[in-house]
């Protein structure tokens, strides 16, 4: 079955930038999602189609794509977030298999 | 505003049956795919199910293949998911969503979700 593959944990000091990878097979044919999950909440939408950003989501979150991987960049982190990442993607093979990655802790220090 | 609310979540013995209920507001139901997700305690996202804007095309992920079925009722702007022979590993937090426009997959609105727990 398809797998999307990112670190578990990136710690970053407040103001630096944070960068979450996600690999992933398929990932050059079939765009890439990323949400944030804070403790007790439901998932947020920061990243649609690789580097697109929804209304209302802060200048500092950017996503990019090369390759099998793509990158979910968080330029000046701030406290708030501190939070679990999630990248989303689906296989290629023609069958609709909607996967996520296993998720990423980041740590604001 | 947009919104998403769940409910039908609740204690079920292992091979038991639950039906989970989702009901839209805020947006026109019916344009949009809509999606089942689930998160087991402590772990992370997993995809259930996906619905298209009219209950024509239907997607399940293997690990429900065969015992959930999702629905959905435009004229009542909900949608559902009927779970047979529950297990153990089905016991999580289930939430509904809303997928992007002009896509299959990415969901840009999810409800807060109900809890479904399956244990004897």
């Amino acid at each position: 079955s398809y797998e999307l593959t990112q670190p578990p944990s990136v710690s970053v000091s407040p103001g630096q930038t944070a960068r979450i990878t996600c690999s992933g097979d398929a990932l050059p044919k079939q765009y890439a999602y990323w949400y944030q999950q804070k403790p007790g909440q439901a998932p947020v939408l920061v990243i649609y189609k690789d580097s697109e950003r929804p209304s209302g989501i802060p200048e500092r979150f950017s996503g990019s794509s090369s390759g099998t991987t793509v990158t979910l960049t968080i330029s000046g982190v701030q406290a708030e977030d501190e939070a679990d990442y999630y990248c989303q993607s689906a296989d290629s093979s023609g069958t609709y298999q909607v996967v996520f990655g296993g998720g990423t802790k980041l740590t604001v220090l | 505003q947009v919104q998403l609310v769940e409910s039908g979540g609740g204690l079920v013995k292992p091979g038991g049956s639950l039906r989970l209920s989702c009901a839209a507001s805020g947006f026109t139901f019916s344009d949009y795919y809509m999606s089942w997700i689930r998160q087991a305690p402590g772990k992370g996202l997993e995809w259930v199910s996906y619905i298209s804007s009219s209950g024509s095309t239907i997607y399940y992920a293997d690990s429900v293949k065969g015992r959930f079925t999702i629905s959905r009722d435009n004229a009542k702007n909900s949608l559902y998911l009927q779970m047979n022979s529950l297990r153990a590993e089905d016991t999580a937090v289930y939430y509904c969503a809303r997928v992007v426009v002009a896509a299959t997959y990415g969901m840009d609105v999810w409800g807060q979700g109900t809890t479904v727990t399956v244990s004897s």
